[in-house]
């Protein structure tokens, strides 16, 4: 069973308006991912984080910005949500060593009226 | 740059049957091979992970197998059940970096 948390799970805003999506992770993984996903579509890696004050971002060029202050949390932030915005974002968490497993939350739903 | 496809993209198959889900990946370089399941609106399930050094995984009904040299994976799946109606994911992640993904296998199993 994967300890990652995602909050909210669905979340209807109106436009211009700032958004946070949460994720939090208690196994004490150093590696983060913020993924995008379309109904039906691919995932797109937007952002990571190899550890704490570390963050790069992924092969998705995104408005969104994230910060990691602290080792289990890792949230994404949008300034001016718009309606393009809308879509699933999807955390996950990993470790450099061991097995590199790759565990998820279960999604964040924003739609950005 | 690493490429992961997925064959096929949709399968409907009955109640009961036996199936295999194929992963392709471009570079043979790669530090382990994951599947995942994801239901509707949900996010990832890992199901199995396969590390570069094994040649397969197993977890109940489950069977991944992985072929570096030739660059594949497949899944198997036992004695298809309704509740197994899901996209399945294949990620492979190149020499300890980040995971590529494939579009996935969209399953549905009719009762």
């Amino acid at each position: 069973e994967a300890d990652i948390y995602q909050t909210p799970r669905y979340l209807v805003i109106g436009t211009g308006k700032k958004i946070t999506l949460e994720c939090s992770q208690t196994m004490g993984h150093d590696k983060m991912y913020w993924y995008q996903q379309d109904p039906g579509m691919e995932l797109h890696l937007i952002h990571y984080s190899y550890g704490v004050n570390s963050t790069e971002k992924g092969d998705l060029s995104s408005e969104s910005t994230v910060s990691r202050i602290r080792t289990e949390h890792f949230p994404l932030t949008l300034e001016s949500a718009r309606p393009s915005h809308t879509s699933q974002y999807l955390c996950a968490s990993s470790r450099t060593v061991n097995t590199g497993e790759l565990f998820f939350g279960e999604g964040s739903r924003l739609t950005v009226l | 740059k690493q490429e992961v496809t997925q064959i096929p993209a949709a399968l409907s198959v009955p109640e009961g049957e036996n199936l295999v889900l194929n992963c392709s990946f471009t570079d043979s370089a790669i530090y382990n091979l994951q599947w995942f399941r994801q239901d509707p609106g949900k996010g990832l399930t890992s199901l199995l992970l396969i590390q570069s050094s094994q040649r397969e995984q197993t977890s109940g009904r489950l069977n991944a197998s992985l072929d570096k040299s030739s660059g594949r994976s497949t899944l198997y799946i036992a004695a298809s059940q309704p509740g197994d109606s899901a996209t399945y994911l294949c990620a492979v992640r190149p020499s300890n970096n980040d995971m590529r993904f494939g579009a996935g296998t969209r399953l549905t199993v009719k009762p």
